[in-house]
């Protein structure tokens, strides 16, 4: 079935450093990547997305690239602030909507300063 | 925060028991999604609905079934409550119609123990 692999498992890094979250996914048609940021005990927040037709999106000091030939995604968090700290879940649509998706299993980042 | 809430916030059942999670999705969504979320783990897919209808499954029992209602807010059903029932569940509503993927919106989600 379709699978999402997300590493590593769990980050450190220093106030101020950039933090990379990779994924991959088995799903050829997956066309919609969302990740969210999820703080204990709430719910988990979008906090950027891409679509299949784009390679690269920013926001800010967030941004996420996609390479759909191996079917990998990543995050990047630039200029790490402590605020960061949370669980990520990177997630590949199963559907053409894109409102059936699979999740990776998170990644816990911690964010010291 | 997005429009999104469920009731109720907290619950306790007993193996065997059956249970009935509400979610009203954001004004103008119109597809509501299901996932639950054991500890620790990231969420998985149960079914969504659109304009009333299950429209896509993953990998878990009849048990587990759910309705929506013409307002588009849904409730999720889970029969014969078994201990490893005890998780997260979170519904997520979109807007879901032509045009490109659209995003969901999460709502704060239910926390059920099975006991």
């Amino acid at each position: 079935g379709e699978n999402v692999e997300q590493h590593p498992s769990t980050l450190s890094v220093q106030e101020g450093d950039s933090a990379v979250i990779k994924c991959t996914y088995s799903d050829s048609a997956s066309n919609y990547f969302p990740w969210y940021k999820q703080e204990l005990g709430k719910r988990p927040q979008l906090i950027i997305d891409i679509r299949s037709n784009v390679g690269e999106k920013k926001d800010q000091r967030i941004a996420v690239t996609l390479n759909k030939t191996a079917k990998h995604f990543s995050l990047h968090i630039t200029e790490t602030q402590p605020e960061d700290s949370a669980v990520y879940f990177c997630a590949a649509s199963i559907n053409q909507a894109g409102t059936a998706l699979i999740f990776g299993k998170g990644t816990t980042l911690s964010v010291s300063s | 925060e997005t429009g999104v809430t469920q009731s109720p916030t907290h619950l306790i059942k007993t193996r065997g028991q059956q249970v009935t999670l509400r979610c009203s999705s954001q004004s103008g969504h119109n597809t509501v999604s299901w996932y639950q979320q054991a500890l620790g783990q990231g969420p998985q897919f149960i079914f969504q609905y659109y304009r009333e209808e299950e429209n896509g499954r993953g990998n878990f029992p009849p048990r587990f079934s759910g309705l929506q209602f013409p307002n588009y807010s849904s409730e999720l059903n889970v029969n014969a409550l078994e201990l490893d029932d005890s998780a997260l569940y979170l519904c997520a509503s979109s807007l879901v119609g032509g045009g490109p993927v659209k995003t969901q919106y999460f709502g704060p989600g239910t926390r059920l123990l099975v006991l």
